[in-house]
């Protein structure tokens, strides 16, 4: 069970350039997030989906597009390359399983992308 | 300000016990994590607890609920040099339909001989 697969490991962008970040996980959960994490700063959502079809802003989208047309897939788009996106970029999945009147909603996360921007 | 706080350092010695602390503004929040980050890698989780409980315990891992004040704590029990690790708090409560986490700032657990 691969779980959540992130590609590539590590990435040198010039400023301008554009990359997608691939994501794939293969335990059939509907929620995908993308998350970034600058040193001392913990995580921030960047965009997330509940579904195939379904994506939403999170709290810092502006640089950055996703799309979600399967379950698996979760690609994170970065048009126009600046250094303020040199960062380590996270995907995780979840399936929020119902308890009661709430969901216990885990994250499954993959082991990250190094991004640099020079 | 931040919904989910967190002390970014803690250093204790190997044998201790380490306890390191969050706080959370929501009062709707209904499950609360602990995730480990270890060097390289992606974060995985360690723990949670239901807002109904107020402890839980898992082998060395004991997790205390303070629901009036919104605190929660994860207490490492016996600490060896391999838990240095960054642990993350985080909490969900619905919002708009959706379950999406609050992730604290992470806490750098250094455990030296």
């Amino acid at each position: 069970n691969a779980g959540v697969t992130q590609t590539p490991k590590f990435r040198i962008l010039k400023i301008g350039q554009s990359m997608t970040l691939q994501c794939t996980q293969d335990m059939n959960h509907n929620y995908m997030y993308w998350y970034r994490q600058d040193p001392g700063m913990g995580l921030k959502l960047i965009y997330y989906s509940v579904g195939a079809g379904i994506t939403d802003k999170g709290e810092v989208p502006n640089g950055y597009n996703v799309s979600r047309s399967t379950t698996e897939d979760f690609p994170l788009r970065l048009e126009l390359a600046a250094p303020s996106q040199t960062s380590v970029y996270f995907c995780a999945s979840s399936y929020p399983t119902a308890r009661g009147p709430s969901y216990n909603s885990p994250l499954h996360f993959g082991n990250g992308t190094r991004l640099t921007v020079t | 300000g931040e919904d989910v706080e967190q002390s970014l350092f803690l250093s204790v010695r190997e044998g201790d016990s380490s306890v390191i602390n969050c706080t959370y503004t929501d009062s709707s929040s209904t499950y609360l994590y602990w995730y480990k980050q270890e060097p390289g890698a992606g974060l995985q989780l360690l723990t949670y607890i239901f807002s109904n409980m107020d402890m839980k315990q898992d082998q060395r891992l004991t997790v205390l609920l303070n629901k009036k004040d919104k605190h929660l704590s994860l207490r490492i029990a016996d600490t060896q040099t391999g838990d240095s690790a960054i642990y993350f708090c985080a909490e969900t409560h619905a919002s708009g339909g959706s379950y999406i986490p609050t992730f604290g700032r992470g806490t750098s657990l250094i455990v030296h001989p």
